[in-house]
């Protein structure tokens, strides 16, 4: 079954540190991941996207990682503003889909000053 | 920048009752998408349109839900005979990038539909 597994599942840091969260896939045939943040209460934004022959890419002071052999992504949050604040979600698709993306349940990241 | 816009924000229904849900998506997308998220669970893919018909669907779009693009504008969601578990926050979202499948999807605020 094509699942999404996230973690952890909540994570509290300082602001300015950095963090990384972790994504597990199991959808085949693979086509790209992402990665979204999700402020509560509003529709996810995207952050990245990356296909099978792309292992990093960065947005400002993101940046996301894939491994397509071991299934699986980070995606790293450098000197954390408070604003960072949100879930953070993994979302996978597979190759033939036209548009289901698969969701992971997200990591919500909580930045205290 | 253009957004996708959603509404209404917030409708309350009665169990039994239609209701259609309505976006617009950014004026030069071609694809468009429902999910919902019931409250502290994840995003579910509902339906995804192309071109004036439905690409792919999941088990969740049954015979209650459809979709249509009543004209260039608006995108709606309707279920016809809504049930207590239909309530949810419904994203709409629509891309147009790339190949329907790789193109960045851009999500809506979200309706958020209450079955009483």
């Amino acid at each position: 079954k094509n699942q999404v597994e996230q973690s952890p599942q909540s994570l509290i840091i300082l602001e300015g540190k950095n963090c990384t969260l972790q994504c597990n896939y199991t959808v085949s045939p693979f086509s790209n991941l992402r990665w979204y943040k999700q402020d509560t209460g509003r529709g996810p934004v995207s952050l990245t996207i990356m296909t099978f022959s792309e292992n990093t890419k960065s947005n400002g002071r993101y940046t996301a990682t894939l491994d397509a052999d071991t299934k699986q992504s980070s995606l790293h949050i450098t000197a954390s503003q408070l604003s960072d604040s949100a879930s953070y979600i993994c979302v996978v698709s597979a190759r033939r889909s036209q548009g289901n993306l698969i969701f992971g349940k997200g990591t919500k990241l909580s930045v205290k000053p | 920048e253009p957004e996708v816009t959603q509404t209404p924000s917030h409708q309350v229904t009665q169990m039994g009752q239609e209701v259609i849900l309505r976006c617009v998506p950014i004026s030069n997308h071609l694809y468009f998408y429902w999910y919902r998220q019931i409250l502290g669970q994840k995003v579910e893919f509902l339906v995804s349109f192309y071109n004036n018909e439905i690409s792919e669907k999941s088990e969740i779009f049954d015979d209650q839900f459809s979709v249509e693009r009543p004209d260039g504008s608006n995108f709606t969601l309707k279920i016809r005979s809504t049930k207590l578990e239909d309530s949810a926050m419904y994203f709409c979202a629509s891309g147009g990038q790339a190949r329907m499948g790789t193109d960045t999807q851009y999500f809506g605020p979200g309706t958020r539909l209450t079955v009483l």
